[in-house]
């Protein structure tokens, strides 16, 4: 079974910071993965799929990037509404990260 | 605006049986796959289960052999029985649809709906 990592497990941070969370894959999983956002008592929201295509909606200053083994989410200017918990999930067996929690500094 | 609303969540004794459902709007359902997510309190996200819009059933094997997805599309519903319940199986239950019909990711989802497995 192929297993994800996520680092760091949570990051404390001040608005309009530059946030990189990211995602390790066990085996290569090509650009299989996608991002999901979080926020306490709600569902997950779909951030970035295929490693770096922004679902609709999603503001721009989420990106996402890598192949293989190695992904990055990166936050470029972290907002208010933004403190949350993100998870990676990748396709081939549908496996979540353990999460990233980002939370105010 | 796809909507997708879990029911049927609730206390039930370790060794027991529930059913939940997700019912669907502002999509043509029968045309996407739907999964099942769950959360235990305080923990991360944990893939359950999931059917394709040709009815092909996929499952976590934490669960494989007790749970049983289905759909009713005269119904835009999705259901997963679960039975032979214990404490580990305490968590929210969260209903997805398949993004673009390649079941590789999901959005939207539910809000969800808890259960819990104790005496």
């Amino acid at each position: 079974d192929i297993q994800m990592t996520q680092s760091p497990s949570s990051v404390s941070a001040s608005i309009g910071d530059r946030v990189t969370i990211t995602c390790r894959a066990s085996q290569g999983i090509s650009s299989w993965l996608a991002w999901y956002q979080q926020k306490p008592g709600k569902a997950p929201k779909l951030l970035v799929y295929a490693a770096s295509t922004l679902q609709s909606g999603v503001p721009s200053r989420f990106s996402g990037s890598g192949s293989g083994t190695d992904f990055t989410l990166t936050i470029s200017s972290l907002q208010p509404e933004d403190f949350a918990t993100y998870y990676c999930q990748q396709a081939n067996s549908f496996t979540f990260g353990p999460g990233t929690k980002v939370d105010i500094k | 605006e796809v909507q997708l609303v879990e029911s049927g969540g609730g206390l039930v004794q370790p060794g027991g049986s529930l059913r939940l459902s997700c019912t669907a709007s502002g999509l043509t359902f029968s045309t996407y796959g739907v999964t099942w997510v769950r959360q235990a309190p305080g923990k991360g996200l944990e893939w359950v289960s999931g059917i394709g819009y040709d009815d092909i059933t996929y499952y976590a094997d934490s669960v494989k052999g007790r749970f049983t997805i289905s759909r009713d599309n005269s119904k835009n519903t999705l259901y997963l029985q679960m039975n032979s319940l214990t404490a580990k199986d305490t968590a929210v239950y969260f209903c997805a649809k398949d993004l673009d019909n390649t079941f590789n990711w999901f959005d939207p989802w539910g809000q969800g709906t808890l259960v819990t497995v104790s005496s």
